[in-house]
């Protein structure tokens, strides 16, 4: 069974550094794209970038870039979305997704992490 | 950047067809998909490539694209329809994936 497994709720104060991960199982880790989504509260849903961990091959929104990092640990099955330094503005929930293709949507989703940025 | 644009909410009552669009300049020439979010819950992909299902979605869901209008239908609306459907699509000029800003699916 396919399964995208996200890490737990995180609080942080503005200013700190973030990681979060996605960790995959039930299929072949380094054959699919890694997808990350922002859902800020009562809002839709915005895309952020994505990743091949085969090669760490990575493509990232204009509107994210510079602002976050996408990564892949290919020996753990796990990517990852990380902020070296939080803003309230980052408070929401990201999604992971799988895609086969990075044109492809997304055919399988995490949980969601919850980001809560607050002093 | 590509713009997706969904109207924000659609009422439909329970039986009838659901038809929920996505417009973008010569959206037609891309592949486009669709996914549900019900309240609390990840999305969920019910269209990929304009009108195909991945498996466990009903027939009852169903895609279609030309010119510059995407379009989701939904056949014979039940209760549990009742969320928040996105389009997306790969911007191949700007290698980047876009979400529309979501349709609102009310079951009357």
């Amino acid at each position: 069974e396919v399964q995208l497994v996200q890490s737990g709720a995180e609080v942080k104060k503005p200013g700190e550094s973030l990681k979060i991960s996605c960790e995959g199982s039930g299929y072949i880790f380094t054959n699919y794209w890694i997808g990350w989504v922002r859902q800020m509260p009562g809002k839709g849903l915005e895309w952020m970038g994505i990743i091949y961990p085969g090669d760490s091959d990575t493509r990232y929104s204009p509107s994210f870039q510079g602002q976050v990092t996408i990564s892949a640990d290919k020996s753990i099955s796990t990517a990852y979305l990380q902020w070296s330094s939080v803003k309230a503005s980052d408070t929401a929930i990201y999604y992971c997704a799988r895609h086969a293709d990075a044109a492809r949507g997304g055919d399988y989703w995490g949980q969601g992490t919850l980001v809560t940025v607050s002093s | 950047s590509y713009v997706l644009t969904q109207p924000p909410s659609v009422s439909v009552a329970p039986g009838q067809t659901a038809r929920i669009t996505c417009g973008g300049n010569n959206i037609g020439s891309k592949s486009v998909h669709w996914n549900q979010q019900k309240p609390g819950q990840a999305p969920v992909l019910v269209v990929y490539g304009d009108s195909d299902r991945p498996s466990g979605i009903p027939e009852r869901f169903s895609g279609s694209n030309s010119g510059n209008t995407a379009t989701l239908t939904i056949s014979r609306v039940e209760a549990g329809d009742e969320a928040d459907y996105y389009c997306q699509v790969w911007d191949t000029s700007s290698d980047q994936g876009v979400f529309g800003g979501g349709t609102k699916l009310t079951v009357l």
